[in-house]
């Protein structure tokens, strides 16, 4: 079956340091990848996604790259700040209209 | 501004106390999803619906039931409530689902007593 393996969290980093969440996946077909983030007492929201190998998605800073052949999908970002703070997920959807979630990572930017 | 909209925002009810729980798109979206999502655990779909086309997942428990009366509006209905059932309820649409990008509505937590 499908699956979203995510790095543990809670991610601690202090303000402007290089974030990289990793994200690998297990999965039948070609599926899209997308990362979601939930900020606190909110819902999940569209961060960025990928459709097919090598593309590389991007969204306020986040960046994130399709690589088929390690079956990853890591989030980037050059320059985290405190209002990057929330919970960040992976998820695969391989056309059967159903996300499969990673278990989540949260990231703590400390001013 | 087009949007899901999820209420009540927090709801407590009783151990075996029926509850629902209301969904609302204004994206004019055909598919309308429910996910589950316990404490520090990743969303679980539970079910989703392709216009009036009910699609439920294997290992949902019999407990949960959903409703859409027409496009816009989407319901679960918990009909016998346990401990266990206590979580975040994420609602979220997509166009015609497959790769498409789901919105999510910001969640009903649900406590059960």
């Amino acid at each position: 079956g499908n699956s979203v393996t995510q790095m543990e969290g809670p991610v601690t980093l202090s303000e402007e340091a290089f974030l990289t969440i990793n994200c690998t996946y297990t999965a039948t077909g070609y599926p899209s990848l997308f990362w979601y983030v939930q900020y606190p007492g909110e819902g999940l929201q569209l961060l960025l996604k990928a459709t097919k190998a090598d593309d590389k998605g991007s969204n306020k800073g986040f960046e994130a790259t399709y690589r088929k052949e390690t079956t990853s999908f890591h989030l980037e970002k050059g320059s985290v700040q405190v209002s990057d703070s929330a919970v960040y997920f992976c998820a695969l959807d391989t056309g059967r209209r159903a996300l499969t979630f990673g278990s989540g990572t949260r990231l703590q930017v400390q001013p | 501004d087009a949007m899901v909209i999820q209420n009540p925002r927090y709801q407590v009810t009783q151990f075996g106390k029926p509850v629902t729980l209301s969904c609302s798109q204004t994206l004019n979206h055909n598919v309308m999803y429910w996910y589950q999502q316990k404490s520090s655990q990743a969303p679980k779909l539970l079910f989703h619906y392709y216009d009036k086309d009910f699609n439920n997942e294997a290992d949902t428990p019999d407990n949960f039931q959903s409703r859409r009366p027409n496009t816009s509006f989407c319901f679960l209905d918990i009909r016998s409530p346990g401990l266990g059932d206590t979580a975040m309820y994420l609602c979220a649409t997509s166009r015609r689902g497959g790769e498409e990008t789901q919105y999510f509505g910001p969640g009903t937590r649900l406590l059960v007593l």
